[in-house]
């Protein structure tokens, strides 16, 4: 069965410090892509990433990076010196294996305060 | 500009009363799909369609349905909902099949969401 686990419901900072999400992912698969989306308190989901199972390398934009390992099981996004404008619900999501749809995690609600 | 479009944005209802949510999209796209989120469960498919005429169910289809009869709409039929269907619901699109859209580089377009209220 494939499955994404995001243990961390809620998390909380203050401007300025590191955060990272966790992203556990379960997959029979070899092949296989993963994705981060934000939700951010409009409502709307945005896209911020895809990887796929055979490229290994992290991946960074501006003050947002991604360490996928394939070892644990893992894409965990970290984001760099935080704003509060980064406060949003981020999920992680895996393709089926189908590729008819997204697996969503349950989302892990960061808020940024000042 | 390009764009998943919903409608309403909000909606509140009561049981029993038939309502659809529409969804239309401008890119041509091939691939649309629903999905409903909830507190503490993300976001789940409940339909999705490949093309014109080409619908099938998703993780969670119970108490919907779907048509597509144009490539540019996919709307989302309550025809009896109950309580059970309060929901965040988005729709989304993508040039081909996901599977094909990873490889065309073609992340899922996703609408600004839905706000269902079944009372």
């Amino acid at each position: 069965a494939q499955k994404v686990t995001q243990a961390q419901t809620e998390i909380s900072v203050v401007e300025k410090e590191d955060v990272t999400l966790d992203c556990v992912y379960e997959t029979r698969d070899t092949t296989y892509y993963l994705f981060w989306y934000k939700q951010p308190p409009s409502g709307e989901l945005v896209f911020l990433i895809r990887r796929n199972s055979f490229d290994e390398q992290n991946e960074i934009s501006g003050r947002y990076s991604w360490n996928f390992q394939k070892s644990t099981s893992s894409f965990n996004f970290t984001i760099t010196a935080s704003q509060v404008v980064d406060s949003a619900v981020y999920f992680c999501a895996l393709l089926n294996q189908a590729g008819t749809a997204l697996i969503f995690g349950k989302g892990t609600t960061l808020s940024v305060s000042s | 500009e390009a764009q998943v479009t919903q409608n309403p944005r909000y909606l509140i209802t009561v049981t029993g009363k038939k309502l659809t949510v529409t969804c239309s999209q401008n890119m041509n796209h091939e691939y649309m799909s629903w999905y409903r989120q909830d507190p503490g469960l993300g976001l789940r498919q409940i339909y999705y369609s490949m093309n014109v005429e080409v619908t099938d169910k998703g993780d969670v289809p119970e108490g919907y349905k779907v048509s597509r009869k144009e490539k540019r709409n996919f709307p989302l039929i309550l025809e009896s909902p109950s309580p059970n269907q309060t929901s965040l619901y988005f729709c989304a699109s993508s040039s081909t099949f996901p599977g094909q859209a990873i490889i065309a580089n073609s992340p899922l377009h996703f609408g600004n969401g839905t706000r269902l209220t079944v009372t």
